[in-house]
C-alpha cells in the first residue's frame, strides 16, 4: 500500500514558467515532509521541507505548500528554469520513525528552453 | 568536504555471489540508512541505523544484512546475491534536523 503517491510520472514546462509538482499521503501520522531532486547518475539532493505545524514554506524560487486536510502537498517553481529539469521525489516521515523516510515514486521534470 | 561516500560505483554479480557495498560518512551523524531505488517504485528502506550497535529493518530487508561498528561507517552485506536485486544503491546519513537526510552518489548493481 502506496503512503505517497506521486500520480503524474512526468512534467513538462516552458522555461520561465511555474511548474507545480503534486504529492498526496495517506498515513495520518506524518508530520513532516520533504523534496529531494535528483539528477542522472546522482544521489538524491534535498530541496525543501515542511513541518505539519505550517502550510507554506518558501525558499528563493521554490516553495511547499501542505494541506493536511487533504493530505497533499505541493511544490512550486517559479520561474522554473532548464537546470531544475530532474527527477523530484516527495518523501515524509513523523516523529519517532528514527528518520525512516517513505519515498515516492518520483517525477521527470523537463524544463523547455 | 566528502560528505556520504559509496563504493564500488557500479558492480556485476553472478547469482549466489556475496558482496558487500560500503558506505562512509564523515559528518558525525548517528542515523543512517541504505535505500534501493527501482525503475517506477522510487526509493524503498532496506535497513537503517540509529548509532553504533544499533541496527533495523525498513521495508524492505529480505537478502541484506548491516552492521554499525563505528559511527562513521555502514556496510550493507548480500548474502546470495539474486537478479532481483539489481537496481541501484543509496546510503544517507542525517544528523539531527529531522528528516533531512543526504545521500552518497549510489552504487549500481547488476545481478546475473
Amino acid at each position: 500500500d502506496q503512503q505517497v503517491k506521486q500520480n503524474s510520472p512526468s512534467l513538462s514546462v516552458q522555461e520561465g514558467r511555474i511548474s507545480i509538482l503534486n504529492c498526496d499521503y495517506t498515513n495520518s501520522m506524518f508530520d513532516y515532509f520533504l523534496w529531494y531532486k535528483k539528477y542522472p547518475a546522482e544521489g538524491p539532493t534535498f530541496l525543501i521541507s515542511i513541518s505539519s505545524i505550517k502550510d507554506k514554506n518558501e525558499d528563493g524560487r521554490f516553495t511547499v505548500f501542505l494541506n493536511k486536510s487533504a493530505k497533499h502537498l505541493s511544490l512550486h517553481i517559479v520561474p522554473s528554469q532548464p537546470g531544475d529539469s530532474a527527477v523530484y521525489f516527495c518523501a515524509a516521515t513523523y516523529t519517532g520513525a528514527n528518520s525512516k523516510l517513505t519515498f515516492g515514486k518520483g517525477i521527470t521534470l523537463s524544463v523547455r528552453p | 568536504n566528502a560528505g556520504v561516500t559509496q563504493t564500488p560505483k557500479f558492480q556485476v554479480l553472478k547469482t549466489g555471489q556475496s558482496m558487500t557495498l560500503q558506505c562512509a560518512q564523515d559528518m558525525n551523524h548517528e542515523y543512517m540508512s541504505w535505500y534501493r531505488q527501482d525503475p517506477g517504485m522510487g526509493l524503498r528502506l532496506i535497513h537503517y541505523s540509529v548509532g553504533a550497535g544499533i541496527t533495523d529493518q525498513g521495508e524492505v530487508p529480505n537478502g541484506y544484512n548491516v552492521s554499525r561498528s563505528t559511527t562513521e561507517d555502514f556496510p550493507l552485506r548480500l548474502l546470495s546475491a539474486a537478479p532481483s536485486q539489481t537496481s541501484v544503491y543509496f546510503c544517507a546519513s542525517r544528523g539531527t534536523s529531522v528528516g533531512t537526510q543526504y545521500f552518497g552518489p549510489g552504487t549500481r548493481l547488476l545481478v546475473l
